[in-house]
């Protein structure tokens, strides 16, 4: 069984448009962290955003937020008034508390900004 | 440089050809790890240091594929005998610490090995 699905392969935005990027876990351990990582042409992986299990609020950076609902086991990432720089792979991931702290990956979507 | 760096970007074999590519940490992380990342796909874990000692090979996918990291800091993944199948972006993570999952513990990747066996 898949741990994170990402269900959008591809998304469209307009720019200056907030975009909501899909993510969902399974996990069975009480304790994990997810992530969301961006991947431009170039290749290197961006951190963006981090979200923890116990955290009580949803975690925000800049133009970046986590709607993290647990009991749904989703974590969506949320880009507000997108810019054409955010054209990119966007991974969602997750590490697990019994793992060696490696880390889980979507498959990814591709957002593309329109201008 | 203040990054993980890899080297070398792009890397052409043969198929049958051993090949070894290279990381470079950020130095003062004690955990590195080493990722196969297919076309289109999400990166795949395959091995995992904690300083010198290789705490983790369960994703290496065959007995062809040797990671090492001698001294606690460069690490040098080894393919040996490539095949088609083993053409991916090849990344390299460094994180400082190891504790806890609920720290935030982010991992900073280099840039990536392209491996293409021809």
């Amino acid at each position: 069984a898949q741990k994170i699905t990402q269900t959008q392969p591809g998304m469209f935005v307009q720019e200056k448009e907030a975009v909501t990027l899909d993510c969902t876990y399974d996990t069975s351990d009480p304790s994990y962290g997810l992530f969301w990582y961006k991947q431009p042409s170039s290749g290197e992986m961006i951190f963006l955003i981090y979200q923890g299990s116990y955290d009580q609020q949803n975690a925000t950076e800049g133009r970046y937020s986590l709607n993290f609902q647990k009991a749904r086991k989703s974590a969506n990432l949320v880009i507000s008034a997108s810019q054409l720089g955010d054209s990119a792979m966007y991974f969602c991931a997750m590490r697990e508390g019994g793992s060696n702290y490696q880390l889980i990956w979507g498959a990814g979507t591709k957002l593309i900004i329109k201008p | 440089g203040a990054g993980v760096s890899q080297s070398p970007r792009y890397k052409v074999a043969k198929r049958g050809q051993d090949v070894a590519l290279r990381c470079d940490p950020i130095s003062g992380h004690v955990s590195l790890f080493w990722y196969q990342q297919a076309l289109g796909q999400g990166p795949e874990f395959l091995t995992y240091f904690q300083n010198e000692a290789q705490l983790d090979k369960s994703g290496l996918p065959s007995d062809r594929f040797f990671a090492e990291r001698p001294e606690g800091s460069v690490s040098t993944l080894k393919i040996q005998r490539t095949q088609q199948e083993d053409s991916a972006v090849y990344l390299c993570a460094s994180s400082l610490a190891v504790r806890t999952v609920l720290t935030y513990n982010e991992q900073f990747f280099g840039p990536g090995t392209r491996l293409t066996v021809l």
